[in-house]
């Protein structure tokens, strides 16, 4: 079975400060895609950042980044420079070549001024 | 806004009834994925359509059905509504269905709430 773990049920960190939220995954799939999902209080589902599997280089959107390690099957999302906006749900999620996305629990991250 | 509507926002209706939900993928999509989002069970994949026809099934109960119609927008169909049918039912859209590029992109959600 495919499952997806988020440990951190919450975290908080101050503004302007670096936060890694944790996610690990269990597959048998030698492909599969990684994503970041951001939820804000509106509910708004948005990507945050995307990993293929094959792709050995880390991800990068501006001020997030992964840390893909496929062996440990873990994926980390690393927040930089943490801006109150940043407030949210975070969805680690993982989709087969058949499409079935796997959400984690999620991990509510919260940025205190 | 990420271009996907559903509607409606919110729906209130009663155990044993039945209820359709719309979806209407971003112009050119051609993938419409179905979500639910409830407190206890967080959030599951429920069906994906692509161009008209069923590409992959997740959890989705014998009582709920989907279609997506020849202008691509996208009907989750509940049925026989118990209490635990509660939660948010998201969609979502991509511009095709297999994994070279799958992208999606949610809408706002349909809140049901079964009383």
């Amino acid at each position: 079975a495919q499952t997806v773990t988020q440990s951190q049920p919450e975290m908080s960190v101050q503004e302007a400060e670096t936060v890694t939220l944790s996610c690990t995954y269990d597959t048998s799939e030698s492909n599969y895609y990684l994503f970041w999902y951001k939820q804000p209080p509106s509910r708004q589902m948005i990507l945050v950042i995307r990993q293929e599997a094959y792709k050995q280089q880390n991800a990068t959107e501006n001020r997030f980044s992964v840390n893909f390690q496929k062996a440990a099957k873990s994926f980390s999302l690393k927040i930089s420079d943490s801006q109150l906006g940043d407030t949210a749900m975070y969805f680690c999620a993982f989709m087969t070549r058949f499409n079935d996305m796997r959400f984690g629990a999620g991990t509510r991250l919260t940025v205190k001024p | 806004d990420s271009g996907v509507t559903q509607t409606p926002k919110h729906l209130i209706t009663a155990t044993g009834q039945r209820v359709t939900l719309r979806c209407s993928p971003r112009s050119g999509d051609l993938s419409v994925y179905w979500y639910q989002q409830s407190l206890d069970q967080g959030l599951q994949f429920l069906i994906q359509y692509y161009n008209g026809e069923e590409r992959a099934k997740g959890n989705i109960l014998e009582r709920f059905s989907a279609q997506q119609f020849p202008d691509l927008h996208s009907e989750l169909n509940l049925s026989s509504l118990e209490l635990g049918d509660s939660a948010l039912y998201f969609c979502a859209s991509s511009p095709r269905g297999d994994p070279t590029y799958n992208e999606q992109f949610f809408g706002p959600g349909t809140r049901l709430t079964v009383l």
